[in-house]
């Protein structure tokens, strides 16, 4: 069965600092990677999908980047955080070819940049 | 663009009872797909149950089920028997073919005791 891991869990960072999310997928292959935010009750903010391996899409402009440096691993990015990054993050996958494909989550990375 | 809405915010209702959540979307598109979505309390988020726009039948999971009405752009869902686990922020989603998923603003729903 597939399953998606992410973490760190939670995390507190200093403004300024850099960060480093990780996402992976077992169990499938070439699969639609997601990065949402969330904030504090509010909706799902797509950040970034991929398709493929260096294949990165982002949606909106913003201090974070993502890579996939392997078919299963997408990881968000930040040089130099801001207080605005603080959030509730989440790494999803879909079925890359499956276009009825549901949307599959992680358990989520909460950021608190102080 | 596509958008989806979720008026009520938050929602309350006793165990063992029936409760209804709202969602309404906009979209131009005939093939897509909806999607309700639970995200308990510091929990994973998973699909509830899930509605192709093509089939006019009603999906049914259980004790969730939808009202899908397409002209009207209305994708409700029942809960029936309320249980206190299912407790949690409830996402209405569509997609179209081929594209990425619209979220909607959540409800948070309590189920009390």
């Amino acid at each position: 069965s597939q399953t998606i891991h992410q973490w760190p869990a939670t995390l507190v960072q200093p403004v300024g600092s850099p960060l480093s999310l990780e996402c992976t997928v077992e169990g499938t292959s070439n699969p639609n990677l997601y990065w949402y935010r969330q904030a504090a009750g509010r909706g799902l903010q797509l950040l970034f999908y991929s398709i493929g391996i260096d294949q990165i899409s982002s949606e909106v402009p913003q201090n974070l980047s993502a890579s996939r440096p392997q078919d299963r691993q997408f990881i968000l990015s930040s040089k130099k955080l801001l207080l605005s990054d603080s959030g509730f993050y989440l790494c999803a996958w879909s079925v890359r070819l499956g276009e009825a494909g549901e949307l599959f989550f992680g358990e989520g990375s909460r950021l608190t940049v102080l | 663009a596509q958008t989806v809405t979720q008026s009520q915010p938050e929602m309350s209702v006793q165990e063992a009872e029936t409760v209804t959540l709202s969602c309404t979307y906009d979209t131009s598109e005939s093939n897509y797909y909806l999607f309700w979505y639970k995200q308990p309390p510091s929990r994973q988020m998973i699909l509830v149950i899930r509605q192709e726009a093509y089939k006019q039948q009603n999906a049914t999971e259980n004790r969730f089920s939808v009202n899908f009405q397409k002209a009207a752009k209305s994708f409700s869902l029942k809960i029936s028997d309320s249980q206190l686990g299912d407790t949690a922020m409830y996402f209405c989603a569509f997609r179209h073919y081929g594209q990425n998923f619209v979220f909607g603003p959540g409800t948070r729903l309590s189920v009390l005791p």
